[in-house]
């Protein structure tokens, strides 16, 4: 089992709506979580960072932790053609410096 | 947020010559840098974490004596990648922590594109 796992997509979600991105994690003691965004032939930018069980938001943005069931995921409202991207999840194993990230998720809003 | 610099961002060379990135955290120091590799359409994929003063600690499958990494001080980590072949073309990305942070959110830099002729 990979230790970060996320659909590789493309999600194609209209203008306007809800794009929701999921990501599932092997470690029971990882901690904390981020969400990645990477537009082609760049480097990763940093949407969110979540620690707690729970949601939080941060403008369009919502990031849901359920430690129980291992899995992590964002919310972008209002989605925007410049929301266009690769989406990364990644998590910090637990004891480790490291962030080991998802595959991607290709998020493609259609105007 | 913190600023990680990265150069060169592109380089050409050919096969059997080596090739050096260099990583510099501009506004805050980093005990720990890390180097990671991208393919097209895949995911980041760490090769090593770089410890300023000591040796880097190589992932599995990583090839430490291709892949030199020296990281001399708090704000420079070096990436080597001796003998360049084809196949090592790659996007290569460096990130680092604030050790003053305790966000503990990794700042990349803006990634090397190395092709190999």
């Amino acid at each position: 089992q990979k230790e970060v796992e996320q659909n590789s997509g493309p999600l194609s979600v209209p203008e306007g709506a809800i794009a929701s991105l999921n990501c599932t994690y092997s470690d029971r003691g990882s901690q904390p979580f981020f969400w990645y965004r990477q537009y082609s032939g760049k480097s990763p930018e940093l949407i969110m960072s979540i620690y707690s069980n729970g949601d939080k938001e941060d403008g369009r943005f919502t990031a849901q932790l359920n430690k129980a069931s291992q899995y992590v995921s964002l919310l972008i409202r209002d989605s925007q053609p410049s929301d266009s991207a690769t989406y990364l999840c990644a998590v910090n194993p637990e004891g480790a410096q490291k962030l080991v990230f998802g595959q991607g998720t290709r998020l493609t809003i259609n105007p | 947020g913190a600023v990680v610099s990265q150069h060169p961002s592109w380089v050409i060379c050919k096969s059997g010559t080596s090739v050096k990135i260099e990583c510099r955290s501009l506004d805050f120091q980093a005990t720990t840098m890390f180097w990671y590799r991208q393919f097209p359409k895949q995911s980041l994929m760490l090769m090593a974490t770089s410890n300023e003063g000591s040796k880097a600690t190589y992932e599995q499958g990583v090839e430490k004596d291709k892949f030199l990494i020296n990281h001399a001080s708090l704000t420079l980590s070096t990436l080597t990648v001796t003998s360049a072949h084809p196949e090592d073309s790659s996007f290569y990305i460096c990130s680092a922590r604030d050790v003053g942070s305790n966000t503990g959110e990794l700042f990349f830099g803006e990634g090397s594109r190395l092709t190999v002729l």
